[in-house]
């Protein structure tokens, strides 16, 4: 049962320009929505996280923006970089739950 | 400051055998929690153990089952090995039951087990 939709599936950006990756939930129980990022051969990092209660977070060249209403999510990457090319997961969680529901991942190749 | 660590990080079983992964938490951690990553797939949730005690299942046969050790250390057993159960097997801890916030969860490497 997939609880949250990510998309694209595969993003290809030029250094400099603008990442942006999006996912949508259909459980308004949930509270809490991270990102993580994933090198091959690593497991996933904490990358930036937000909850409902605010539109935006942002943290560096990372931002995330939120829209209760639409049920929608989305990172941005700023100024993105060849050493941001990883795989990056959005995912969230219930109020006083324990598991994460990962999105199907969204692999981003940086050009140079 | 050592992070997750996973044991085995590779692994090779046939069919019908038996696996059992370990993991050691960060310091200070009471909380696993096992997450299996198939090829190309977001993690999903198999278990949460907090202070040693069960807190949550995911969607998973009853093959698959863990423990939690009074060190909060863990392991993962997974019985009559499937093709299917060939994946990335994580395991993350918090310091508390619930991630979020401070709290966060934080991935080990993985044990990558192959089912031929």
């Amino acid at each position: 049962q997939q609880q949250v939709k990510q998309s694209p599936q595969s993003l290809i950006v030029q250094k400099g320009g603008i990442s942006i990756i999006n996912c949508a939930y259909e459980n308004t129980a949930f509270d809490y929505f991270p990102w993580y990022q994933q090198f091959p051969g690593k497991g996933p990092a904490l990358l930036i996280a937000i909850r409902p209660d605010v539109s935006e977070k942002k943290e560096g060249r990372f931002t995330i923006s939120f829209n209760k209403s639409a049920k929608q999510f989305s990172l941005h990457i700023m100024d993105s970089q060849p050493g941001d090319s990883a795989t990056y997961f959005c995912a969230a969680k219930q109020t006083s739950g324990s598991r994460l529901t990962f999105g199907e991942g969204t692999q981003l190749t940086v050009n140079p | 400051d050592t992070g997750v660590t996973q044991s085995p990080t590779h692994l090779i079983k046939t069919r019908g055998q038996q696996v059992t992964l370990r993991c050691s938490p960060i310091s200070g951690h009471k909380s696993v929690s096992w997450y299996q990553q198939v090829l190309g797939q977001g993690p999903q949730f198999i278990f949460q153990y907090y202070e040693k005690e069960e807190r949550g299942r995911g969607n998973f046969p009853d093959r698959f089952s863990a423990r939690q050790f009074p060190n909060y250390s863990s392991e993962l057993n997974v019985n009559a090995l499937l093709l299917g159960d060939s994946a990335l097997y994580l395991c993350a801890s918090s310091f508390g039951g619930s991630p979020s916030g401070a709290n966060v969860l934080t991935f080990g490497a993985g044990s990558r087990l192959t089912v031929l």
